[in-house]
């Protein structure tokens, strides 16, 4: 049983252009989560999604953050028109049930030049 | 206020040495929680989960809650340099809670010296 798929792994775009992360949740995980950790600080909640529906989205930026979990696919979540401050470690994590376990992936890190 | 509080550290012991890592917490309604270990540059690894006060052993880790003090611990002991990461407290709300998003303490830095 794969664990949680991130890629890229690295990503580096330059300030304006758009960034797409991926995430694969693990086998028989329906419920995806989206973190962020900056330089020196914790893991921070973006949002939580469901196949085709965003349960939580209270951690993400109300401008140029968006998430989406297809029915068929991987997870993604868009940034666009990215700024320096966007430069972090994303991570995504998935589980079986809502508040149980949460296994995360290696994470995708952006660099904004 | 933050609602969960780590000492950041960096904590440094000699090879064999018993580790305590803690975790405040202010929010009351935080029922389950986790410790998650992080190496340089890679993703959180869940370590111990748990969701009553007392003591859970898993080899030669032991995770301490103490709902009362809102308060956790981490214990290792007969610690080794591959114990060397970044060690990572969180917590989240009961089972059908309003909300499902854990909270992460800032996280300690552990070095266990050879």
């Amino acid at each position: 049983n794969a664990g949680v798929m991130q890629n890229p792994r690295h990503l580096v775009r330059r300030r304006g252009q758009e960034a797409r992360l991926r995430c694969s949740p693990m086998k028989g995980h329906s419920h995806v989560y989206w973190y962020r950790q900056l330089p020196e600080e914790g893991l921070k909640f973006m949002v939580y999604l469901q196949k085709e529906n965003i349960i939580d989205e209270s951690g993400m930026p109300k401008e140029r953050f968006s998430a989406e979990f297809p029915k068929e696919g991987p997870s993604i979540l868009r940034i666009q028109q990215v700024v320096r401050g966007d430069s972090a470690a994303y991570f995504c994590a998935s589980s079986p049930q809502p508040n149980t376990e949460a296994f995360f992936g290696q994470g995708t890190r952006l660099t904004v030049v | 206020q933050k609602e969960v509080e780590q000492d950041p550290g960096p904590l440094s012991v000699p090879e064999g040495a018993i580790v305590s890592l803690n975790c405040t917490y202010s929010n009351s309604a935080f029922q389950y929680f986790m410790w998650y270990r992080q190496y340089s540059r890679k993703g959180p690894e869940l370590l111990m989960y748990t969701y009553s006060s007392g003591n859970k052993e898993d080899g030669r880790f032991t995770a301490q809650v103490d709902k009362s003090s809102k308060y956790i611990s981490l214990f290792i002991r007969d610690s080794q340099p591959s114990d060397s990461a970044t060690y990572l407290c969180a917590m989240t709300l009961r089972l059908g809670g309003a909300t499902n998003k854990l909270i992460f303490g800032t996280g300690t830095l552990l070095a266990v010296q050879p």
